[in-house]
């Protein structure tokens, strides 16, 4: 059972937008930054978003992040049949004295 | 480039030790934090220890502590994971990974290097 929460699978059609969830307490995303993962099958993850919204170089303006309260959301827009992965939100719990990952969100492009 | 690259993997019998190395290089190691993270065959991701950049702050997650020992070495820009009393459920492939931002940021990982740990 992992700390965030997020939906084990979404699935959109190309060039369509999907959210993907990560829910959370005020001990981890209440009060700390959120970051994201794109894992493609086979690979090591990579880094998608970091401090809640901001995009390291090289990555897309399709992939966006936000953050409300205990909640944060990743978008995806004109999706594409390679950003088929699983996907990962990660903060720091507080309470835990803990890096914390979400249990991860399989995106199926239809 | 920025790059990590972890070694040290293998088959260990239950109640072995292993020790893995991250070899990091195209950024001032002593600038980061670093962590090891790892995931069990078909399962998400579960971090396992950080360590500062100076070695003075580390953290282990509650799966490791007593067990896994971090450290590091900035004259040879490296990583280490020292796994003792190694238990079937630490199967996995570990990850090195550099701290990147306010909070929970890795950026990059490496390929990883797979434990498996079976009589």
């Amino acid at each position: 059972q992992s700390v965030l929460t997020q939906p084990p699978s979404v699935s959109a059609a190309p060039g369509q937008k999907v959210t993907i969830s990560c829910s959370g307490s005020s001990s981890n995303i209440g009060n700390n930054y959120v970051s994201w993962f794109q894992q493609l099958p086979g690979t090591a993850p990579k880094l998608l978003i970091y401090d809640n919204n901001k995009r390291p170089s090289g990555i897309p303006d399709r992939f966006s992040g936000s953050k409300s309260g205990t909640s944060a959301t990743l978008g995806i827009t004109g999706l594409q049949t390679g950003d088929e992965a699983d996907y990962y939100c990660g903060t720091w719990d507080n309470s835990l004295s803990a890096v914390v990952f979400g249990g991860g969100t399989r995106l199926t492009v239809l | 480039q920025v790059q990590l690259v972890e070694s040290g993997g293998g088959l260990v019998k239950p109640g072995g030790s292993l020790r893995l190395s991250c070899a990091a290089s195209g950024f001032t190691f002593t600038d980061y934090y670093m962590s090891w993270i790892r995931q069990a065959p078909g399962k998400g991701l579960e971090w396992v220890s950080y360590i500062s950049n100076r070695g003075t702050t580390i953290y282990y997650a509650d799966s490791g502590k007593g067990r896994f020992t971090i450290s590091r070495d900035t004259a040879r820009n490296s990583l280490y994971l020292q796994m003792n009393s190694l238990r079937a459920e630490d199967t996995a492939v570990y990850y090195c990974a550099r701290h990147f931002g306010s909070g929970g940021g890795f950026d990059p990982w490496g390929q990883g290097t797979l434990v498996t740990v079976s009589s």
